[in-house]
């Protein structure tokens, strides 16, 4: 069974204040996306990585692939209180199957 | 111009009931989705279609049952509802294979009574 662990599975900062939030999986995915979802609402794709050793950025969120594909982080910088949300991260499998994992709660109080 | 849209938004049933959940998207996408998000968050696969067609069936009770009438449209209808199916039900469209990503309906918050 193939499985996507985040961490840490909640996080409450300072507006202002850097974090960096982890997806792992000990399967080779052939790519891996990340959505941001909002209270009440589905889930919203932030962007997606395809290259192991990719990094993307979109403004302050920066977007790492890990080089063997099995991994990435999401890192925000100078957390706005509009950062606030569920952060999941999904792999595709292969086929049309993709795995999300349990997302990360973030809260960030200005 | 709403890309996913599902409905109803929310839905309060009774125990044996029957019910259905509506999905149009229009983005032209080829492949469409049914996902089951459960009270911890946890987004789960449940059907899948590309083209009309079932490609994608997880390890789902038979009283949950999909119906693609055009690649635009994935309805899904669950018969005799039970507690456990409360969950918020979230439709999803991808341009195939959904490697690029999906994009999400608002959910359908299914409560079961």
């Amino acid at each position: 069974t193939q499985l996507l662990e985040q961490s840490p599975q909640f996080l409450s900062i300072q507006e202002g204040e850097n974090l960096t939030v982890y997806c792992n999986s000990s399967s080779v995915f052939s790519s891996l996306q990340w959505y941001r979802q909002e209270p009440g609402e589905g889930p919203v794709l932030l962007v997606t990585v395809v290259t192991g050793g990719e990094v993307k950025k979109l403004k302050r969120l920066t977007f790492q692939f890990g080089d063997a594909r099995k991994d990435s982080s999401l890192h925000i910088t100078a957390a706005q209180p509009g950062d606030t949300g569920l952060y999941l991260c999904a792999g595709a499998a292969g086929g049309f199957k993709t795995i999300f994992g349990a997302g990360t709660r973030l809260f960030v109080k200005a | 111009d709403t890309a996913v849209s599902q409905t109803p938004k929310y839905l309060v049933t009774q125990m044996g009931n029957d019910k259905s959940i509506k999905c149009e998207q229009n983005l032209g996408h080829d492949t469409m989705y049914w996902y089951k998000q459960d009270s911890k968050k946890f987004l789960k696969i449940m059907f899948s279609y590309n083209n009309k067609e079932l490609i994608i069936n997880e390890t789902v009770p038979n009283r949950f049952s999909p119906k693609s009438p055009d690649k635009a449209h994935l309805n899904l209808h669950i018969n005799s509802l039970e507690l456990g199916d409360s969950a918020v039900y979230f439709c999803a469209s991808s341009q195939v294979k959904g490697g690029n990503g999906y994009t999400f309906g608002s959910g359908t918050r299914l409560t079961v009574v």
